[in-house]
């Protein structure tokens, strides 16, 4: 079944300490994204790429870093400069073609707490 | 920097009633896109508008564009318990990589 599959499902952390959330999709999608959901808002987009070994920072990117080694691998750390990480995380992927744009696939979250 | 309104926040119909969620860009955008979140759940496409005054239906949705290309409503007729949940649009700029998604319409509804 083609998707995009997100690890883990729940994370919990101390302060201080470094994570990093997994996002793999086999859609063979060139774009993909990292948002951040708080409860009762909207979706915030912390970084965003729209081709393998480029990424761009997003709204919130402070506190955050990618890498885009692959075009089906975009992994998100959420560094303990992140002042508030404690939150729901969503990837997604699109074909990302053109001005038009794609619809945005996402993966279940990760949802993360710190303790 | 792009900003999405959407109002209204939250929404309590009693099942059977009509629902409208209405979404307000402060630029012009190239498209529009909206999805569904179901609690506890990820946010699904439901569709998305590209033309200036599109309006566009899947069965008791109807979904349209603004003739300026910076506001988009969604309207649910009768709505049911299934359609629980929150709803977000989401818009593009001409050229842009990304698009700027609104805050959501949580819709309650009562059986």
């Amino acid at each position: 079944d083609g998707g995009i599959t997100q690890s883990p499902k729940y994370l919990f952390r101390k302060e201080g300490q470094n994570v990093t959330l997994s996002c793999e999709q086999n859609l063979n999608h060139d774009a993909m994204y990292w948002y951040r959901q708080d409860p009762g808002q909207g979706l915030r987009l912390i970084y965003y790429s729209q081709i393998v070994n480029d990424f761009q920072k997003g709204d919130i990117a402070e506190g955050y870093s990618v890498s885009r080694e692959k075009k089906e691998s975009f992994p998100l750390t959420v560094t303990s400069a992140q002042k508030n990480p404690t939150a729901f995380y969503l990837c997604a992927s699109s074909t990302g073609q053109g001005a038009k744009g794609g619809e945005l696939f996402f993966g279940e979250g990760s949802r993360l707490t710190v303790l | 920097g792009q900003q999405v309104m959407q109002i209204p926040q939250y929404q309590h119909v009693q099942e059977g009633e009509d629902f409208t969620t209405y979404c307000n860009s402060s630029t012009t955008l190239s498209n529009i896109q909206w999805y569904k979140q179901r609690p506890g759940g990820h946010p699904v496409f439901l569709i998305q508008l590209v033309k200036s005054g599109e309006v566009k239906k899947q069965k008791r949705l109807t979904f349209q564009f603004g003739e300026a290309k910076k506001n988009s409503s969604l309207h649910i007729t009768a709505t049911q318990t299934t359609d629980v949940g929150t709803y977000f649009c989401a818009g593009r700029r001409t050229n842009a990589g990304k698009s700027t998604f609104g805050d959501g319409t949580t819709l309650t509804v009562k059986p």
